[in-house]
């Protein structure tokens, strides 16, 4: 089955670029997409098909795709920003979809 | 205002049945695939079941397959899932989804999430 592989942690001072990766084979062959889960709380989207933004995400939100890794880019990271954060792709070979372990995003 | 709401759950015993719903409004509910994810306490996300429009094409994760049933309701707008025999490890917060449309549907994500649903499976 496809895997994706997430740091467990990042830490960032506010004001600076946070970026989370998402380890997967030949990921960049697939459209990734990421989500934002506070503590209780359901998950929002806030990046798909690689680097689009749906509508009332900030502009500080990015992604790229290539290769075997997916990147989620938060440019100058604010508190609000601390939450876990998980890609996901569609593995069209199983029908699954397939999420990452999450990576708990701090900002220091 | 695009909504998923969820309903049906609760504390069961392992072995026992439980039918989940989710009730969408403000979207054309009946052009989206849709999906269940579920979230054990202090878990991440795993995608339990997803359902394509007209109910042609339905997936499950292997874990819940023959034991779970996911199901649509165009009509009234609503999403379903039927989890037999259910155990332990079912124990999770499960989320309805609104997934995408379209030849490319999966280019979406999902892009609409209900509150969710706590569904605990204990003697």
């Amino acid at each position: 089955s496809y895997v994706l592989a997430q740091p467990p942690s990042v830490s960032v001072a506010p004001g600076k670029t946070a970026k989370i990766t998402c380890g997967g084979d030949n990921i960049g062959s697939k459209s990734a997409h990421w989500y934002q889960q506070k503590p209780g709380q359901a998950p929002v989207l806030v990046v798909h098909n690689d680097n689009d933004r749906p509508s009332g995400i900030p502009e500080r939100f990015s992604g790229s795709n290539s290769g075997n890794t997916a990147t989620l880019t938060i440019s100058r990271v604010e508190a609000g920003d601390e939450a876990d954060y998980y890609c996901q792709v569609w593995d069209s070979r199983s029908h699954h979809w397939v999420f990452g372990g999450g990576t708990k995003l701090t900002a220091l | 205002e695009v909504q998923l709401v969820e309903s049906g759950g609760g504390l069961v015993q392992p072995g026992e049945s439980l039918r989940l719903s989710c009730a969408a409004t403000g979207f054309p509910f009946y052009t989206y695939w849709m999906a269940w994810v579920r979230q054990a306490p202090g878990k991440g996300l795993e995608w339990v079941a997803s359902i394509n429009q007209d109910r042609s094409e339905i997936y499950y994760v292997d874990s819940v397959k023959g034991r779970f049933t996911i199901s649509r309701d165009n009509a009234g707008a609503s999403l379903y899932l039927q989890m037999n025999n259910l155990r332990a490890e079912d124990t999770a917060v499960y989320y309805c989804a609104r997934c995408g449309r379209g030849g490319v549907w999966y280019y979406y994500g999902m892009s609409v999430w209900g509150q969710g649903t706590t569904v605990t499976v204990s003697s």
